[in-house]
């Protein structure tokens, strides 16, 4: 079964600062990668999936992420963040041709005016 | 796009009684839904996948019995908390698989906040 790391817990950054929120996943099989965001009373929006290709993947909101297999890892970014960027992050992974999805912990990210 | 509607939003019961709660796929079929729990300022874990036509199966350590779950048609899929007590209180969210390759995901249901008091 596959399993899901968050490095971080809380993130507290100013407006216009650059976020990273690192992802990292075990499984020894061929996976699909996702983003999830979920703002204050919401509920959960993709931000960006990685299915096959190119390992950069470009999602809503100016979020990418970037699958490196070697490392197991798909870290999101954003180069400059927003107040309306507070919410938690959810990375989760299956395997490909599965349907199971496997959450991290999440991250809260809090953004300061 | 893909819209899953869960009803109630929030929900408080008293200890032993039942509580349902419905996932609705309103503009696709959902031949599978999945149900998640989530604590406070924790992950989304995942009790249970709900089969249409079928039985759900359920993750180790979720009680079927208290936790049943019924999809009886490709756009409805039920959560039924039964004898709830205090601990059952927690966020639970529906989720549906999409198919094909441009919608290839999961949609998210708003989540039922539970209490039991």
């Amino acid at each position: 079964a596959q399993s899901v790391s968050q490095h971080n817990h809380h993130v507290i950054l100013s407006e216009a600062a650059s976020l990273e929120l690192g992802c990292n996943y075990s499984y020894g099989g061929t996976v699909n990668l996702f983003w999830y965001v979920q703002y204050p009373g919401q509920h959960l929006q993709l931000l960006l999936k990685y299915f096959s290709g190119d390992p950069l993947v470009k999602g809503i909101k100016g979020f990418e992420a970037e699958f490196i297999k070697s490392k197991f890892s798909f870290n999101l970014r954003k180069p400059s963040v927003q107040w309306s960027d507070t919410a938690e992050y959810f990375c989760a992974v299956n395997a490909q041709g599965g349907y199971k999805l496997s959450f991290g912990a999440g991250t809260t990210v809090t953004v300061r005016a | 796009g893909a819209v899953v509607s869960q009803h109630p939003s929030w929900v408080i019961c008293k200890s032993g009684t039942s509580v349902k709660i419905e996932c609705r796929s309103l503009d696709f079929q959902a031949t599978t839904m999945f149900w998640y729990r989530q604590f406070p300022k924790q992950s989304l874990m995942l009790m249970a996948t709900s089969n249409e036509g079928s039985k759900a199966t359920y993750e180790q350590g979720v009680e079927k019995d208290k936790f049943l779950i019924n999809h009886a048609s490709l756009t409805l899929s039920t959560l039924t908390v039964t004898s709830a007590h205090p601990e059952d209180s927690s966020f639970y969210i529906c989720s549906a698989k999409m198919f094909g390759s441009s919608n290839y995901g999961y949609t998210f249901g708003s989540g039922t906040r539970l209490t039991v008091v």
